[in-house]
């Protein structure tokens, strides 16, 4: 019973073009979390929805594009890909309210372009 | 603002061996502290975290970790390392606001030597 799940795992692709990453949790939780890890391992908050409204919306270049249709879906639009995307994003959920909740990940997608 | 450092980028301990990972925060407010571990190839698994109910937390796999305000420390340790625990650590910071604002350390990657 995955709880929260991604797709695809890999996605291999070409420079300029256009791709989604999909994510579900099913965790009833109303916050979740789109995280980019670069080759050092660093992980950097992208955006953070919750209940479907933009919360957080960190310094990332608008050919991102975040979508959530539900409260149990956060998908990641990418639009024009460059080299400098290539990286593991993860999504991620938690309740809202209190600081005390942790977060819960995804198995990641890693994304390569050519 | 608030952030974490995690002193040393990587560690190597022998099996059976102490493991102790540092992290160090900056909160101007009292902060909820969390350990997450990744292992190869998948998403970040919660192993511990601290939310002002007691300094000392355990954590899965026998790991534990101590809050300290002095010295503004949340290091993980381990009695015994195993085989098993080669993996990437973070150490996590959040504040208790509205935007669930969760702030992750750089990592420090955990060899253990047969």
């Amino acid at each position: 019973d995955t709880a929260v799940s991604q797709t695809p795992k890999y996605l291999v692709t070409q420079m300029g073009n256009d791709k989604s990453i999909k994510c579900e949790q099913n965790l009833g939780h109303d916050t979740m979390y789109w995280y980019k890890q670069d080759s050092k391992k660093f992980l950097k908050i992208m955006f953070s929805y919750n209940n479907k409204e933009l919360i957080i919306n960190e310094t990332v270049p608008n050919r991102f594009s975040p979508k959530s249709p539900d409260k149990a879906h956060l998908n990641l639009h990418i639009n024009s890909l460059e080299l400098g995307d290539s990286a593991v994003y993860f999504c991620a959920s938690s309740q809202a309210g209190g600081g005390y909740n942790e977060q819960f990940f995804g198995p990641g997608t890693r994304l390569t372009v050519l | 603002a608030q952030s974490v450092t995690q002193l040393g980028s990587h560690v190597s301990v022998s099996e059976g061996a102490l493991v102790l990972l540092r992290c160090n925060y900056s909160s101007s407010v009292p902060p909820y502290l969390f350990w997450y571990v990744q292992y190869p190839n998948q998403g970040l698994q919660l192993l511990l975290k601290y939310t002002s109910a007691a300094t000392l937390v355990k954590g899965i796999n026998g790991f534990e970790a101590e809050f300290k305000k002095s010295e503004t420390s949340f290091h993980l340790t381990k009695p015994s390392a195993h085989m098993s625990d080669a993996a990437e650590y973070f150490c996590a910071v959040r504040l208790n606001r509205g935007n669930n604002d969760m702030r992750f350390g750089a990592g420090t990657r955990l060899t253990v030597k047969p």
